[in-house]
């Protein structure tokens, strides 16, 4: 079965602070596998997916296939990353969309 | 210059009726999504259409039925609207569908809440 999953409803850190956003995945194939995000009133948009190996607002990915992972990380947090943070995975050859139930990051100043 | 739109943003209604849904992208994509977002914010995607030919149809009740007059629409009808629908539903939009092998960045919408009474 084709799953995502997001063990921490809300992650609560101060500024500064390091953060890790988990992500675990269940696919038998290569999977293709995104970040999108959420901040308050604002669109659904993505933040960055493991193709690219990017570096987006500080935050980093990277696909661990023998542990089926995804975590997000960010060195120092700051307050404008409060936001809800999905995980989001896509079958090869495919648009399909399949989305974690998403971790709340709230950072204190 | 919005690039995703939906309309109504905020529909409430009453169990038993029919409503729409509107979405409108001017980003020159040729695919276009449905998905419905429950009160635990879990994101499912519903359907996804391809130059207006239905290319994902998850396990969706019938009462639900996309139509997509032309690319940059795609909206969606729901009959005999039920509590359970209550939800926000979200539009997105890509490029395409995949190119080798892989999938476009998809450009969502603001949101639609449904609340049925």
């Amino acid at each position: 079965a084709q799953r995502v999953t997001q063990p921490e409803k809300l992650l609560s850190v101060f500024k500064g602070a390091p953060v890790e956003l988990k992500c675990n995945y269940s696919y038998s194939g290569s999977p293709e596998l995104f970040w999108y995000v959420q901040y308050s009133r604002q669109r659904l948009q993505l933040l960055l997916r493991h193709i690219s190996r990017e570096s987006i607002k500080g935050f980093t990915a990277d696909l661990n296939k023998g542990e089926t992972s995804f975590h997000l990380k960010k060195p120092f947090a700051q307050e404008e990353d409060s936001a809800m943070y999905y995980c989001a995975l896509s079958p090869y050859n495919t648009d399909k969309l399949i989305f974690g139930t998403g971790t709340r990051l709230q950072v204190f100043p | 210059d919005t690039a995703v739109s939906q309309t109504p943003k905020y529909l409430v209604t009453q169990m038993g009726n029919d409503k729409s849904i509107k979405c409108e992208q001017n980003l020159g994509h040729d695919t276009m999504y449905w998905y419905k977002q429950d009160s635990k914010k879990f994101l499912k995607i519903m359907f996804s259409y391809n130059n207006k030919e239905l290319i994902i149809n998850e396990t969706v009740p019938n009462r639900f039925s996309p139509k997509s007059p032309d690319k940059a629409h795609l909206n969606l009808h729901i009959n005999s609207l039920e509590l359970g629908d209550s939800a926000v539903y979200f539009c997105a939009s890509s490029q395409g569908a995949v190119r080798g092998g892989l999938s476009y960045e998809q450009y969502f919408g603001p949101g639609t809440r449904l609340t049925v009474t």
